[in-house]
């Protein structure tokens, strides 16, 4: 089992849709959470972070968390074709929590 | 400007000659980190660091070698590169939160795209 989980995709959305995509992870220890967008050809920048368990709200985007289920999740609210890139999930693991483990990413594509 | 800087962009080279991709970063953060990202399989972390003369293995250390001399510097050395060593390489690099839960937020280098013949 991989330690980080995500759908590959592509996740394809009309814009104005809500987008969801999901992650899950293995490690149990794992404290912090984030979110990477990555456009192609681009390096990976942060969307958001968390680590207490609920929703985290940051303009049209919101993180859950869920560590009982082991599930991170993000939503894109009214989807604009530049949302349009890889997004990554990533979880900090191992001793002291400063290994960080990246999903492989999912794929979405907003339609315009 | 904030930022890490990550040199060469771009490399093609030959088996077995040794190369060295330089990762410098201006921000004063303790934490720096190589990763390596292949398709389908995402960013796969190679070695980190905690602070000066601190470093640790991440995932895929097998090939590569790494020294923090310096704070600002975090070097990633390949002593005989092999073709299953072609990749897109990122350098990163956080402060270190002061409490275990808080998040070490990356900045990522622009990368560079190392191709071994």
């Amino acid at each position: 089992q991989k330690e980080v989980e995500q759908n590959s995709g592509p996740l394809s959305v009309p814009e104005g849709a809500i987008a969801s995509l999901n992650c899950t992870y293995s490690d149990r220890g794992s404290q912090s959470f984030f979110w990477y967008r990555q456009y192609s050809g681009k390096s990976p920048e942060l969307i958001m972070f968390i680590y207490s368990n609920g929703d985290k709200e940051d303009g049209r985007f919101t993180a859950q968390l869920n560590k009982a289920s082991q599930y991170v999740s993000l939503l894109i609210r009214d989807s604009q074709p530049s949302d349009s890139a890889t997004y990554l999930c990533a979880v900090n693991a191992g001793t002291g929590g400063f290994k960080t483990i990246f999903g492989a990413g999912t794929r979405l594509f907003v339609k315009a | 400007e904030a930022q890490v800087t990550q040199n060469p962009r771009y490399l093609i080279t030959v088996t077995g000659k040794k190369l060295t991709v330089t990762c410098s970063q201006n921000m004063n953060h303790e934490y720096m980190s190589w990763y390596r990202q292949d398709p389908g399989l995402g960013l796969r972390q190679i070695y980190y660091s905690m602070n000066v003369e601190v470093t640790d293995k991440g995932d895929v250390p097998e090939g590569y070698k790494v020294s923090r001399k310096e704070k600002r510097n975090f070097p990633l050395i390949l002593e005989s590169p092999s073709p299953n060593q072609t990749s897109l390489y990122f350098c990163a690099s956080s402060l270190i939160p002061p409490i275990l839960a808080g998040a070490n937020v990356l900045t990522f280098g622009a990368g560079s795209r190392l191709t071994v013949l």
